[in-house]
């Protein structure tokens, strides 16, 4: 497609259940990153890709949060055993480097 | 570190006025690239503009202007003759060499352009 789509838009999940969100780049950009953005705040890293190469993984919140992109293109992140506090947009951007990022709508994770 | 700080929350204006969003940044990197997001309620974030830290020349495209200033570490965003359909939360960022790429995102300002 034109540009990177995300699935689901919107997930409402259990406490404690285990959760994936894809990410489809838009096609030829090698990097790929996603984001984490709390209501009413800017959006903040959760980790890098370039290709299949996970490169920075500095901004996952605990080992409960996992990212994969194991052929380069589409990515999922996965949170496991879901808490409230896990409860955010998760947008996802890929890019050429060094060129603007281009986002993708976001999927809204609720955690009741 | 880095770090981006937009001190304006919200800002409301009537239609046709013009408007400054203010942002100021932190780095030690000499090589950086400075970004403006706008989003609106639909929740996407939209591209504006890339700038690198070797261009300080203003940037003008339609409404949209921009003026980074690197003495005062600041990358300020005006729009001229503001309309309604501007109304969006906007966001600054930094992107340094040897950070990965990764931006690192102002607080974003609200902005509310009535009629």
């Amino acid at each position: 497609g034109a540009g990177v789509s995300q699935s689901p838009r919107y997930k409402v999940a259990k406490r404690g259940q285990d959760v994936a969100l894809r990410c489809d780049p838009i096609s030829g950009h090698v990097s790929l990153f996603w984001y984490q953005q709390a209501l009413g705040q800017g959006p903040e890293f959760l980790t890098y890709f370039q290709n299949e190469a996970q490169l920075d993984k500095s901004g996952l919140p605990s080992d409960r949060f996992f990212a994969e992109r194991p052929e380069g293109s589409v990515s999922t992140l996965k949170i496991q055993r879901t808490q409230q506090e896990d409860s955010a947009v998760y947008l996802c951007a890929s890019s050429l480097a060094f060129a603007g990022q281009f986002f993708g709508p976001g999927t809204r994770l609720t955690v009741l | 570190a880095q770090k981006v700080t937009q001190a304006q929350t919200e800002i409301s204006v009537v239609e046709k006025e013009d408007v400054t969003l203010d942002c100021v940044y932190e780095t030690r990197d000499t090589t950086y690239y400075l970004f403006w997001y706008k989003q609106p309620p639909s929740g996407e974030l939209v591209f504006l503009i890339r700038r690198n830290s070797f261009d300080e020349q203003n940037e003008i495209s339609g409404r949209y202007s921009w003026n980074f200033q690197k003495s005062t570490s600041s990358f300020n965003f005006t729009i001229t003759a503001s309309q309604v359909v501007d109304s969006a939360v906007y966001f600054c960022a930094l992107s340094a060499n040897n950070a990965g790429n990764m931006l690192t995102f102002g607080g974003g300002t609200r902005l509310m352009v009535k009629p």
